[in-house]
């Protein structure tokens, strides 16, 4: 049983070209989360949805759209596809202000933009 | 404002050594949580280890322990008798009581077991 399951696994496309990834969680958390890893590793935080609300927005392209259409869901759509979108895109879910809850991820999405 | 600080890029250590990778802190938050995850090279991300700022004992799992130090506020990873396939990413990372649904990530430390 994944508990955080993405798709696909990878993508690459060419520039100008809009794609999505899908997530899902069946682990019964709040809050799911889409998180950015460059080249050298660091993740970043890009947004954090709590029962389907928008609660983290970090400073990204308003060509990145999430949407959640339930608690479980969590995806990511991405317009006007750029070279620097080139990335491992990682989904995520955690019980929402519980401290002691971990992030758990999928096993991400690399995004390679030509 | 929350801050994760890993100050070993790359770490070496010899299989069946122990090997202690560093994690120091900055918040504000009077509770918070503490976290490792490690990322081998096939990329998936793995949740190895737990720290609450108000546990007393320190946290174990396995061959991993949390050496956190409040005072210094230090959650040092160790890792006992190294394996080869402990080579990875390994990432600290923080949860704070205020501010409950965002996690902070240190920038990572790439640890490479010697045979």
């Amino acid at each position: 049983d994944t508990a955080v399951s993405q798709t696909p696994k990878y993508l690459v496309t060419q520039m100008g070209n809009d794609k999505s990834i899908k997530c899902e969680q069946n682990l019964g958390h709040d809050t799911m989360y889409w998180y950015k890893q460059d080249s050298k590793k660091f993740l970043k935080i890009m947004f954090s949805y709590n029962n389907k609300e928008l609660i983290i927005n970090e400073t990204v392209p308003n060509r990145f759209s999430p949407k959640s259409p339930d608690k479980a869901h969590l995806n990511l759509h991405i317009n006007s596809l750029e070279l620097g979108d080139s990335a491992v895109y990682f989904c995520a879910s955690s019980q929402g202000g519980t401290i002691g809850s971990p992030l758990h991820f999928g096993n991400g999405t690399r995004l390679t933009v030509t | 404002a929350q801050k994760i600080t890993q100050t070993q890029p790359g770490m070496f250590v010899q299989e069946k050594e122990a090997v202690t990778l560093d994690c120091t802190y900055d918040t504000s938050d009077p509770s918070y949580g503490l976290f490792w995850y490690k990322q081998p090279s096939s990329g998936e991300m793995i949740f190895l280890i737990y720290q609450g700022s108000y546990d007393q004992q320190n946290a174990t799992e396995g061959r991993y322990s949390l050496n956190f130090q409040k005072a210094r506020k230090s959650a040092n990873l160790v890792i006992s008798a190294s394996q080869l396939g402990d080579s990875a990413m390994y990432f600290c990372a923080m949860r704070g009581l205020n501010t409950g649904n965002q996690f902070y990530f240190g920038t990572g430390t790439s640890l490479t077991v010697i045979p």
